[in-house]
């Protein structure tokens, strides 16, 4: 049980294009998912919480216009990166709770994007 | 706010010894704790969890002690293995940012 899944688990795209990651709760429901950015021997940074039906809250310093947040369902959250730069190439991992507040986060696989 | 950090950021042991990872903890109302692992390219992996109401807990192999008084908490992997190598966080129930983490390298 508890298993989230990201796809794609890669992406290469083209300065300034669009790329989208889709953070799916497999067999549980997911009221709050947290997106982290991971960049190379560095810890997880948390860029946003986005709870189901409501607007995104985002860390401090995370663009919102760029990095846009949906959380459609209680099963899946998508993170749009918007216009991508080089600089936005790092390893993207979103993570899922269900409604029980203080419960554990379960994790998915990561998506390693790199912009070129 | 408050936060989760590790002592070491890195720890070598042979392949058959005994692993310990510490992590400190500021928050004295935090009552619930998670160990996750991290490979490398993967996204974090649950361990092992511990409640504040209890100060040992031991899953296959992994032991998480709680000590409360000093708000320390530990990872014990017995017999280690290749296959732990790997990234060790420790999180807070609420915690939504997590430490640098301690590289577990396993020796032949």
């Amino acid at each position: 049980g508890a298993v989230v899944s990201q796809h794609p688990s890669w992406v290469i795209c083209k300065s300034g294009t669009s790329v989208k990651i889709e953070c799916r709760s497999l067999d549980f429901q997911a009221t709050t998912m947290f997106w982290y950015r991971q960049f190379p021997k560095q810890s997880l940074m948390l860029m946003a919480t986005s709870n189901e039906g409501s607007k995104a809250t985002y860390e401090q310093g995370v663009e919102k216009d760029k990095f846009l947040i949906n959380h459609a369902s209680l099963t899946l959250s998508t993170l749009t990166v918007t216009s991508a730069h080089p600089e936005d190439s790092s390893f993207y991992i979103c993570s899922a709770r269900d409604w029980t507040p203080g419960e554990t986060q379960y994790f998915g696989p990561g998506t390693r994007l790199l912009v070129l | 706010g408050e936060s989760v950090g590790l002592h070491l950021p890195t720890l070598s042991v042979q392949e058959g010894d005994n692993s310990i990872i510490n992590c400190a903890y500021s928050n004295s109302a935090s009552d619930y704790f998670i160990w996750y692992k991290q490979e490398s390219g993967k996204g974090p992996q649950f361990i092992i969890d511990i409640r504040s109401n209890m100060d040992k807990r031991q899953g296959q192999r992994v032991t998480v002690l709680l000590n409360k008084t000093v708000k320390h908490l530990s990872l014990q992997i017995a017999a280690t293995q290749p296959g732990d190598s790997a990234v060790y966080f420790c999180a807070e129930s609420q915690a939504l940012n997590f430490g640098k983490g301690t590289s577990l390298l396993v020796t032949p």
